[in-house]
């Protein structure tokens, strides 16, 4: 069965540093893959999306994610991390005929 | 706004109770899904519904049923409540059914807890 992992449960960043949240997959094929951000209070609201193509892909919120195939990784960026970005990152994969699995969670706290 | 209405947006009752929880989709969508969001379990797809059929069913308990109106609208119901079902329920949807789903959109949740 298809699986996502996250490894990082929570992770603190200082306001202006950089930011990368680790996401991992586990299936057969290449997914179709996920973002999304929940801040508190609110439902999920899709950062980016891999379907195809491009491996670098851009999101809202100057976000990226780079789709390493080999490594099976979807790993979300952020060159530059603003206060409002304190929010839970969830990790998603969508395969052909299948439904949405979603990974644990990532809690990003952003330090002043 | 994800344009994903839902119902009440916070719950409270006691354990053997029944509750409904109401979700509008984002008009024009015809799929609808059910998430249950718990500390310990995460997000756990409970149920899909695509134009008013069951699509896919996930980790949803035979306590629990929902469905999927004529207008779309969707409704979960949850029955025979217990401790461990005091969670954040969501509603998302999305335009197609399987495959090149592509976004889905989130309601704001629906906080149930049970006492």
């Amino acid at each position: 069965a298809q699986s996502v992992t996250q490894p990082d449960i929570h992770i603190t960043v200082s306001e202006g540093a950089s930011l990368e949240l680790r996401c991992n997959y586990s299936y057969g094929a290449t997914p179709y893959l996920f973002w999304y951000v929940q801040s508190p209070g609110q439902g999920l609201q899709l950062l980016l999306k891999y379907f195809s193509g491009d491996t670098l892909v851009q999101g809202i919120k100057g976000f990226e994610a780079e789709f390493k195939r080999s490594q099976s990784s979807f790993n979300l960026r952020k060159p530059s991390v603003h206060w409002s970005d304190a929010a839970e990152y969830f990790c998603a994969v969508l395969n052909y005929g299948q439904n949405f699995v979603f990974g644990p969670g990532t809690r990003l706290s952003v330090l002043p | 706004d994800s344009g994903v209405t839902q119902t009440p947006k916070h719950l409270i009752t006691a354990t053997g109770q029944r509750v409904t929880l109401r979700c509008s989709p984002r008009s024009g969508d015809l799929s609808v899904y059910w998430y249950q969001q718990s500390l310990d379990q995460g997000l756990q797809f409970l149920i899909q519904y695509y134009n008013g059929e069951e699509r896919a069913k996930g980790n949803i308990l035979e306590r629990f049923s929902a469905q999927q109106f004529p207008d779309l609208h969707s409704e979960l119901n949850l029955s025979s409540l217990e401790l461990g079902d005091s969670a954040l329920y969501f509603c998302a949807s999305s335009h197609k059914a399987g495959a090149n789903t592509g976004e889905l959109f989130f309601g704001e949740g629906s906080r149930l807890t049970v006492l």
